[in-house]
């Protein structure tokens, strides 16, 4: 167990719909990254927050949109949905963001967009 | 193009066995980490390593960074079904504050 709660597990939708993912990082962890994961385009960098802010941004649709609220959850809004965003979705944490930072993972929430 | 090129893809062998896999990219990093993700589960830290030419064993794993610091291997020793997963290198991208990018993994099977 790595102390990261992802919900849901499992969700699936239709074309053209919106969905809520939401991550609860380890205790104490201040980052939450948000990857992508899909069989061609592997485990890809979405977005990360430091303490509320954003501080990075990856490979993220305009589509999608994400926020770290003051209790340091996060939740990441995915809109207008396709087929093709259909994958596994994961939260990490990580304490702070330095070179050799170990990040956490939760189970992911695989999304099925039909 | 891949920041970090991850060879073979897939790889199937026999318990007992021993294999390599490799990480490769024309960049120099930092420091480079290898993660393990079993079937339905988040990516977990087997380790990493920052100096170049740095050997580091986990058990039947041993892990090699290049001397140039641009590239890895993980050695593993008489592999076991339990090693069975997707191994993922990662390198932090944009400097010591940077993402963690990661390369498109080496899936392993190991039959009993």
């Amino acid at each position: 167990d790595s102390g990261v709660t992802q919900t849901p597990k499992h969700l699936i939708t239709a074309t053209g719909q919106r969905v809520t993912l939401r991550c609860s990082p380890r205790s104490g962890d201040l980052s939450v990254y948000w990857y992508q994961q899909s069989l061609d385009q592997g485990l890809q960098f979405l977005i990360q927050y430091y303490n509320g802010e954003e501080r990075a941004k990856g490979n993220i649709l305009e589509r999608f949109s994400a926020q770290q609220f003051p209790d340091l959850h996060s939740e990441l809004n995915l809109s207008s949905l396709e087929l093709g965003d259909s994958a596994l979705y994961f939260c990490a944490s990580s304490t702070s963001g330095g070179p050799t930072g170990e990040l956490f993972f939760g189970e992911g929430s695989r999304l099925t967009v039909l | 193009t891949q920041l970090l090129e991850q060879s073979p893809q897939f790889l199937s062998i026999q318990e007992g066995e021993n294999l390599t896999v490799y990480c490769n990219s024309s960049s120099v990093f930092s420091s480079l980490q290898w993660y393990r993700q079993e079937p339905g589960e988040g990516p977990v830290l087997l380790v990493t390593v920052v100096t170049g030419g740095e050997v580091k064993k986990l058990k039947r794993l041993t892990f090699q960074f290049g001397d140039a610091r641009k590239d890895s291997s993980l050695h593993i020793t008489a592999a076991q079904t339990g090693d069975t997963g997707l191994y993922l290198c990662a390198v932090r991208y944009g400097g010591s504050q940077g993402n963690l990018i990661f390369g498109k993994g080496t899936k392993l099977s190991v039959k009993p």
